[in-house]
């Protein structure tokens, strides 16, 4: 079975900060990587993945991620933060070309402050 | 071109009550998949489907009972609702063998209180 660790729960930055949020998964074959987002009172929103080929994937809102094999990482970046960026952020997972559907990590709150 | 559909967003229920949450997409999306939300726990797969015809049980499917008659509907059926089923739901879809690409989508959510 695979699983999701995201390191921080909560995070608090100031606006213009850098910011790296922490993804870990277990599972030893092929797997497929995503960031979620969550805007308050909102559904989930992609906000990049990862397959396969160049692992620093661009997604949208400036964020991206690199995909580290060796340390089973995917960890979030952005250079510079927004107030607009509180929210939810989710670390996913799936194998097998996704049929078995996602697994998730628990979650990082995610909270800029003016 | 609506997406995925879930509907009530809201829905109160008294414990050992029915219920069915519906999920529909207009998307010809072969995979649906169902999860809840728990704070602190992110959101767990409860049952997941890869076409019409086939379902199969995910992380947490103790409760909960669904069916795929049509590529478009996955409803979740809730037989006999208990306090521990509080909790936001939510339906999403994807474009089968172009899920890796595209990612799952989405519904807005089932907001299901059980008293």
């Amino acid at each position: 079975a695979q699983s999701v660790s995201q390191h921080n729960h909560h995070v608090i930055l100031s606006e213009a900060a850098s910011l790296e949020l922490g993804c870990n998964y277990s599972y030893g074959g092929t797997v497929n990587l995503f960031w979620y987002v969550q805007y308050p009172g909102q559904h989930l929103q992609l906000l990049l993945k990862y397959f396969s080929g160049d692992p620093l994937v661009k997604g949208i809102k400036g964020f991206e991620a690199e995909f580290i094999k060796s340390k089973f990482s995917f960890n979030l970046r952005k250079p510079s933060v927004q107030w607009s960026d509180t929210a939810e952020y989710f670390c996913a997972v799936t194998s097998g070309g996704g049929a078995d559907g996602l697994t998730f990590g628990k979650g990082t709150h995610l909270i800029i402050q003016p | 071109n609506a997406g995925v559909t879930q509907t009530p967003k809201f829905q109160v229920l008294k414990t050992g009550q029915s219920m069915t949450l519906q999920c529909a997409q207009d998307m010809n999306h072969e995979y649906m998949s169902w999860y809840r939300q728990d704070p602190g726990m992110g959101l767990r797969l409860i049952h997941y489907s890869v076409g019409a015809g086939i379902t199969d049980q995910g992380e947490v499917p103790n409760g909960y009972n669904v069916s795929r008659s049509t590529t478009e509907d996955f409803p979740l059926r809730l037989l006999s609702a208990a306090p521990s089923q509080t909790s936001v739901y939510f339906c999403a879809s994807s474009y089968g063998r172009f899920t890796i690409y595209y990612g799952y989508t989405f519904g807005s959510g089932t907001r299901l209180t059980v008293v």
